[in-house]
C-alpha cells in the first residue's frame, strides 16, 4: 500500500512488561512522527525523526519511552516496563520534509492495552 | 502557551443539514492550521489546511474552512452533511518549532442522524 503503516494494530500486554511498536512510513518520506491518543490527555507529539536522527524528544513522556528509526524508513517506539497510564492509541505520521506546512499522512494507529 | 480549543465535545447534525465545527486557537504569530478528521479504527485524514492568502480554504469531501485572525478561529463548514461523515473532527495548529509539531485539540464527535 501506498500509506502508513504500523503494526501492531492491537496490543495487549501485562504491566511490567515491554513493547515495541512499529511505523513504516510513506516511501521516501523523510519525516516520521509519534504521537499518541490517549482519553485524558487527547493527541499528543512524542518524538519526531529527520532521517535516522531525532532531534527533539521533548514529548517523550518519561525515559521509559525511546525510539529509533533505521535507513530512514522504518522507525520503532519502545516503551519499556509498561505501566497502565501508557495505555493509548499510538498513531505515526511521516511527510515529505520537515518544513512547516508539509502534510503530515497518519497510519492507523496501535491501540495498546496495559493490563 | 500555544492551544487549541475544540468547544463542542459531541454534535449531531441531522442528514442534509448544514455543518459547522468550531475551533478557536492560540498562537502568537500567524498560525498554520489544519483540520483533520478520524473514522473509527482508522488514522487521520488531512481535509485541509491554511497557511496564508484567501481566508476560505476549500478541503476534501466537501469541506470548507473560513480562517478569521480578529477571532482566532478557524471554523470548518460543510453545507450538506451526509452519513459517512460521522466521525470526529480534530482542529490543529502546525507550530514552527524548526520542524512542524502539530498541536491538536480534543477533538469533536459528529454525529448523523437520518
Amino acid at each position: 500500500g501506498a500509506g502508513v503503516s504500523q503494526s501492531p494494530s492491537n496490543k495487549v500486554t501485562e504491566k511490567g512488561k515491554d513493547v515495541e511498536l512499529r511505523c513504516d512510513p510513506i516511501s521516501g518520506h523523510t519525516a516520521l512522527y509519534w504521537y499518541r491518543q490517549s482519553l485524558g490527555q487527547g493527541l499528543e507529539f512524542l518524538i519526531y525523526f529527520q532521517g535516522n536522527s531525532a532531534p527533539d524528544k521533548s514529548g517523550l513522556p518519561s525515559d521509559r519511552f525511546s525510539a529509533e528509526r533505521t535507513g530512514g524508513s522504518v522507525s520503532t517506539l519502545t516503551i519499556q516496563r509498561t505501566q497502565q497510564e501508557d495505555s493509548a492509541v499510538y498513531l505515526c505520521a511521516s511527510s515529505l520534509v520537515v518544513l512547516v506546512g508539509e502534510t503530515q499522512y497518519f497510519g492507523p494507529g496501535t491501540r495498546l492495552l496495559v493490563l | 502557551a500555544q492551544s487549541v480549543t475544540q468547544p463542542d465535545i459531541h454534535i449531531t447534525v441531522s442528514e442534509g443539514a448544514s455543518l459547522e465545527l468550531r475551533c478557536n486557537y492560540s498562537y502568537g504569530a500567524t498560525p498554520y492550521l489544519f483540520w483533520y478528521v478520524q473514522s473509527p479504527g482508522q488514522g487521520l485524514q488531512l481535509l485541509l489546511k491554511y497557511f496564508s492568502g484567501d481566508t476560505l480554504v476549500q478541503g476534501i469531501k466537501g469541506f470548507e474552512a473560513e480562517f478569521k485572525r480578529s477571532q482566532s478561529s478557524f471554523n470548518l463548514r460543510k453545507p450538506s452533511v451526509h452519513w459517512s461523515d460521522a466521525a470526529e473532527y480534530f482542529c490543529a495548529v502546525g507550530l514552527n518549532t524548526g520542524f512542524q509539531k502539530l498541536v491538536f485539540g480534543t477533538g469533536t464527535r459528529l454525529l448523523v442522524s437520518p
